[in-house]
């Protein structure tokens, strides 16, 4: 089946150390993105890529990094810098639009990362 | 600055009690609102997207609709298994393709 993938579900993080949360999709869409969730809020935007090597940051980027050097692979990689990295985080991916269609954004079911 | 507000917070209703869920957007240059279903500790499910003011969408017991500052997620008659999160967002012309979402209202629907 088409999907994307996110994994671990669970992830745990101890102080000073890095972590990469992986993002793989099978739906050949060009746009990949990745959401913070924190409890009472909405998703924000930590970066995007419209397409292969490309990438931008989006509202709450600091703190994390992005690589994208396949279509379908998108990994999330939140550093030390990052000092308030428990969360739910999500990744998406978007068809390219045809005619005036506006296509919509797919998720995964997300990694919950934690602070050991 | 481009906001999305969703009302209530929360809402519980007995099943079989309609009511609907608001999302209020002031955006310069709507391209689109979509409405996501989603489950405790699942990512949201794509539901409906709305282009413009009038224009209505319905799947099951749902029925979207949008004006020129708002739209409406009308549940008719709704089921326990329509508990869940829903959420609203807008692609604004100014976004790229990115999204901003509102933080959601979660239903609850009891027998």
């Amino acid at each position: 089946d088409g999907g994307i993938t996110q994994s671990p579900k669970y992830l745990f993080r101890k102080e000073g150390q890095n972590v990469t949360l992986s993002c793989e999709q099978n739906l050949n869409h060009d746009a990949m993105y990745w959401y913070r969730q924190d409890p009472g809020q909405g998703l924000r935007l930590i970066y995007y890529s419209q397409i292969v090597n490309d990438f931008q940051k989006g509202d709450i980027a600091e703190g994390y990094s992005v690589s994208r050097e396949k279509k379908e692979s998108f990994p999330l990689t939140v550093t030390s810098a990052q000092k308030n990295p428990t969360a739910f985080y999500l990744c998406a991916s978007r068809n390219r639009d045809r005619g005036n269609s506006n296509q919509p954004q797919h998720f995964g079911d997300g990694t919950r990362l934690s602070i050991l | 600055e481009d906001q999305v507000t969703q009302s209530p917070e929360a809402l519980r209703l007995q099943e079989g009690e309609s009511s609907s869920l608001n999302c209020s957007y002031t955006v310069s240059g709507l391209r689109g609102l979509f409405w996501y279903r989603q489950d405790p500790g699942k990512g949201p499910e794509f539901l409906f997207t709305l282009y413009s003011a009038g224009e209505e969408k319905e799947k099951e017991r749902l029925k979207a609709t949008l004006t020129k500052k708002e739209s409406f997620l009308h549940i008719t008659a709704p089921k326990p298994e329509d508990s869940a999160t829903y959420l609203c967002a807008v692609h604004v012309n100014q976004a790229g393709t990115a999204l901003i979402f509102g933080k959601g209202t979660t239903l609850s629907v009891s027998s």
